[in-house]
């Protein structure tokens, strides 16, 4: 298996711009997670969704972040409009159940000028 | 109080030394607990998982969890230069199932 594929792994924006993350997980695997990575914050969940539902967004920072997953391969975390302080690495992960190990993709690197 | 807490370091070890990494947790009724390894610059990566009492081997690595005091380590024995990376702990909240983080720890290992 190609394990969990994120797009871009860069990104290079100026504020204001509407930025689209993506992400395949890996294949069979039910739970779908974003994540974010500061320094400052540490690893942060953003959304996890279960079989493409939207399970818990308590971790959304504000309305300018979405995410969707219209099927099992493959979700989007949107940022409109973006923010300098949303610069950080942002990772999707995926596992078969909730309480199991969770496998990360490579992550994409935002940077918001 | 932070829900999984742990030093931030840098924890620095000879070669060849044990290093002990350590994580407490807050939620008295969470289950599972994971150690990750995040090399600069990579993704996290699971070393070990750990749902009950008592201590765990893989290989040099060995997790130790303590519910009662709500305390979970990671020993890596033998260590190696390769080690050096920062170490995630994190537990799985029990209402919901989110997977929660600490900060990580540091590990540096000096040849």
């Amino acid at each position: 298996d190609a394990g969990v594929i994120q797009s871009p792994r860069h990104e290079v924006t100026e504020m204001g711009q509407e930025v689209t993350l993506r992400c395949k997980p890996i294949s069979g695997h039910d739970y779908l997670f974003w994540y974010r990575q500061t320094m400052m914050r540490g690893l942060e969940l953003l959304i996890y969704f279960n079989n493409n539902v939207p399970i818990d967004d308590s971790g959304m920072p504000e309305d300018r972040f979405s995410a969707k997953m219209p099927n099992a391969s493959f979700s989007t975390l949107k940022i409109q409009p973006s923010e300098p302080r949303d610069s950080a690495v942002y990772f999707c992960a995926s596992s078969q159940i909730v309480t199991d190990t969770q496998y990360f993709g490579p992550g994409t690197r935002l940077t918001v000028l | 109080q932070k829900e999984v807490e742990q030093n931030s370091g840098p924890l620095s070890v000879p070669e060849g030394a044990i290093a002990s990494l350590n994580c407490t947790y807050s939620d008295r009724v969470s289950q599972s607990f994971f150690w990750y390894r995040q090399y600069s610059g990579k993704s996290p990566e699971l070393i070990m998982s750990i749902y009950s009492n008592g201590d765990k081997e893989d290989g040099r690595f060995t997790a130790q969890l303590n519910k009662a005091s709500q305390y979970v380590s990671l020993l890596i024995r033998d260590s190696q230069p390769s080690d050096s990376a920062t170490y995630l702990c994190a537990a799985v909240r029990y209402q919901g199932g989110k997977l929660i983080f600490g900060q990580g720890t540091e590990l540096s290992v000096k040849p």
